[in-house]
């Protein structure tokens, strides 16, 4: 069974810390990407990287930053936590390219990680 | 930033009925329309990617139709039931490379 895994259920942490998300998908996906939800706002993309040591930002990048050293892992920094930042983090993984007749790829999403900064 | 929007915002349906509800997209620079259905304490589970405008899939109960033209596309669920309660998410692709942009959803709860 295919699996994005997600390092933690549940953290918490305190203001000003630098907090490392984990993800590891045991898939060969190339893409792959962080999102957080927030109750009224949906999911809302942060950042996105679709080949090793490759990161594009997302829709909402600011506070955070990404390293993708390895294929299968794909971390997500705040440099400096935030009581803003407190949410459900979600990865997810994917294949590049147009997939059968072009259709493209589902994402595989992790169970998530909610944060608390306090 | 896309705009991706849900309607309704929740539903409530009785058991055996069947449903529907929408998602809006921007009809240009379209690539693909994905839908997710998201159970509680669950991650999110794709149901359907459809690229081609006129498109409908089917997976059991649920199906799915595409218009790339007008930028909707709606979700069917026939014959309701209780493990169809969840959230379903539609989510717009730019390009194959791209993040998807997530509409807020829709929370359906079944009623036996």
């Amino acid at each position: 069974d295919v699996k994005v895994t997600q390092s933690s259920r549940y953290l918490v942490k305190r203001t000003g810390e630098k907090v490392f998300l984990e993800c590891v998908q045991d898939m060969d996906h190339e893409n792959m990407f962080w999102y957080r939800q927030d109750p009224g706002l949906g999911l809302r993309l942060i950042y996105f990287s679709y080949d090793v040591k490759m990161k594009e930002k997302g829709d909402i990048p600011e506070g955070y930053s990404v390293s993708r050293e390895k294929k299968e892992r794909f971390s997500l920094i705040l440099e400096s936590a935030s009581t803003n930042q407190t949410s459900m983090y979600l990865c997810a993984s994917s294949l590049l390219g147009e997939g059968e007749g072009g259709l493209g790829y589902g994402y595989t999403f992790g169970s998530g990680t909610r944060l608390t900064v306090v | 930033i896309l705009n991706v929007e849900q309607s309704p915002q929740s539903l409530h349906v009785q058991e055996g009925d069947s449903t529907n509800f929408t998602c809006s997209f921007p009809s240009s620079n379209f690539y693909a329309l994905h839908w997710y259905r998201w159970e509680t304490a669950k991650s999110p589970e794709a149901l359907f990617v459809m690229t081609l405008n006129g498109d409908e899939k089917k997976k059991g109960r649920i199906s799915a139709t595409l218009n790339t033209k007008e930028g909707y596309s709606y979700l069917y669920i026939k014959g309701s039931q209780p493990e169809d309660s969840a959230t379903y998410l539609c989510a717009a692709q730019e390009g194959g490379a791209d993040g998807l942009t997530f509409g807020k959803g829709t929370h359906l709860i079944i009623q036996p």
